[in-house]
């Protein structure tokens, strides 16, 4: 069975400050995602990883993927209040034929909260 | 596109009734899952379709769970009989035909289910 485990749990910051949220696991993953889920909605995609090392920025959000494919790092510059919400990622498997493909493990999430 | 649609967004019902909750996929989407979250345990996978085909119901916890997709455009959950325990969060997602190490999904809105 492929965990994430995501840290920290819980986030609790300033306006202006920078934060990094980590992504680990014992397993070897094909691609991991980055989801934001806002409350009372669903979970909504951010960003895939594919390659090992794999850098990707969006706007003040880089997202890294671990050299070995088991792990990744969230980093966000000058937070806003607009940040807020839950963050989790999601590792999919190796594929194998029809019955893993599609099948995305999730982390435990991290809840951020962004303070003006 | 209005991404995935689900019903009812809240559903209250007491112990032992039945429970029908409904997702309509995104257009041309080959993939539909269900997920059930909670505080606890998090995001969790219940079942999974490819073209209509359960692939894998191994996350589904009891036989009071069951999952039908008739066609490519509606799909249902349901509990019967329900208990306080299956209180959650639903949701409903969808993902287009395989594309190499992507495995994006575009989740619905949720069906919040209390069970009193």
């Amino acid at each position: 069975t492929q965990l994430l485990e995501q840290s920290p749990q819980f986030l609790s910051i300033q306006e202006g400050e920078n934060l990094t949220v980590y992504c680990n696991s014992s397993s070897v993953f094909s691609s991991l995602q980055w989801y934001r889920q806002e409350p009372g909605e669903g979970p909504v995609l951010l960003v895939t990883v594919v390659t090992g090392g794999e850098v990707k920025k969006l706007k003040r959000l880089t997202f890294q993927f671990g050299d070995a494919r088991k792990d990744s790092s969230l980093h966000i510059t000058a937070a806003q209040p607009g940040d807020t919400g839950l963050y989790l990622c999601a590792g999919a498997g190796r594929y194998a034929g029809g019955t893993s493909y599609g099948k995305l493990t999730f982390g435990q999430g991290t809840i951020l909260t962004v303070h003006p | 596109d209005a991404g995935v649609i689900q019903s009812p967004r809240h559903e209250v019902t007491e112990m032992g009734q039945e429970v029908t909750l409904r997702c309509k996929p995104i257009s041309g989407h080959d993939y539909l899952f269900w997920y059930r979250q909670t505080m606890m345990r998090g995001l969790e996978l219940l079942i999974y379709f490819n073209n209509n085909v359960p692939i894998d119901d191994s996350g589904m916890p009891e036989d009071r769970f069951s999952a039908k997709m008739p066609n490519a455009s509606f799909s249902t959950l349901k509990i019967q009989p329900s208990e306080p325990r299956d209180s959650a969060v639903y949701f409903c997602a969808s993902s287009p035909e395989f594309v190499v190490y992507s495995y994006e999904q575009y989740f619905g809105p949720g069906t919040r289910l209390t069970v009193t």
